[in-house]
């Protein structure tokens, strides 16, 4: 199994409150993104990096941030989470173009 | 950004060769077509991904067409095990790429 981690697996936080994702490779990949996946939608990119400090929006990127400061690190921050972003977020690698992308576990995370 | 169609749900028997097709009419020319596939809630998993050439691997073959614009995943004897949400992507944005997902094609394979 390619080395991606999603933390933390599950959380619960209250409206209003700011939240991180941390997705972490030993892969030394260059591509990183962060997708969330809610019924109904399959799976829609929030942000994607293509390496460090070097960061772009994807589909649904209103009311989250990334940061990636090293390469084996791509965080995602909900600035202050709203109950809409109750969902399962993921994580994906990538080495480069036209190769296989691999996937975290998925971080569940429900706001209150 | 190449956008793709795929059926929202397919049938097939246990035993027999699954046929997911995939529509990408807008492709360009050099960005790839993707199939992953997710079993319940886990994390999506790889099948295969080709440019121009038809491809096979020990999971799966993908055919596609000359013109680019549509392509079919072919499971060769779908198990139960092979029920899942196929994906089929394109990438796009040049050296900075990235993969967008669909709704995907749900696919049941039944006894």
């Amino acid at each position: 199994d390619a080395g991606i981690t999603q933390s933390p697996r599950h959380k619960v936080t209250e409206t209003g409150t700011p939240v991180t994702l941390r997705c972490h490779q030993t892969e030394n990949h260059r591509y990183m993104y962060w997708y969330r996946q809610d019924p109904g939608h399959g799976l829609r990119l929030i942000h994607y990096s293509y390496g460090v400090k070097d960061t772009d929006k994807g589909e649904v990127s209103d009311g989250y941030s990334v940061s990636r400061s090293k390469t084996e690190d791509f965080l995602l921050t909900l600035e202050s989470a709203t109950s809409s972003q109750t969902s399962v977020y993921f994580c994906a690698i990538s080495v480069k173009r036209g190769t296989e992308a691999f996937f975290g576990q998925g971080t569940r995370l429900t706001v209150v | 950004d190449a956008k793709t169609t795929q059926p929202t749900s397919m049938d097939c028997a246990e035993g027999r060769a699954a046929n997911l097709p995939c529509n990408h009419s807008t492709i360009s020319g050099n960005e790839y077509v993707y199939w992953y596939r997710q079993i319940h809630s886990q994390g999506p998993q790889y099948i295969i991904h080709g440019l121009k050439n038809n491809e096979t691997n020990e999971m799966a073959s993908l055919i596609i067409t000359e013109d680019r614009k549509s392509s079919t995943l072919i499971l060769p004897h779908a198990t139960l095990r092979d029920t899942a949400v196929y994906y089929c992507i394109v990438d796009s944005g040049g050296s900075n790429y990235k993969l967008t997902f669909g709704k995907g094609t749900l696919l049941t394979v039944n006894p």
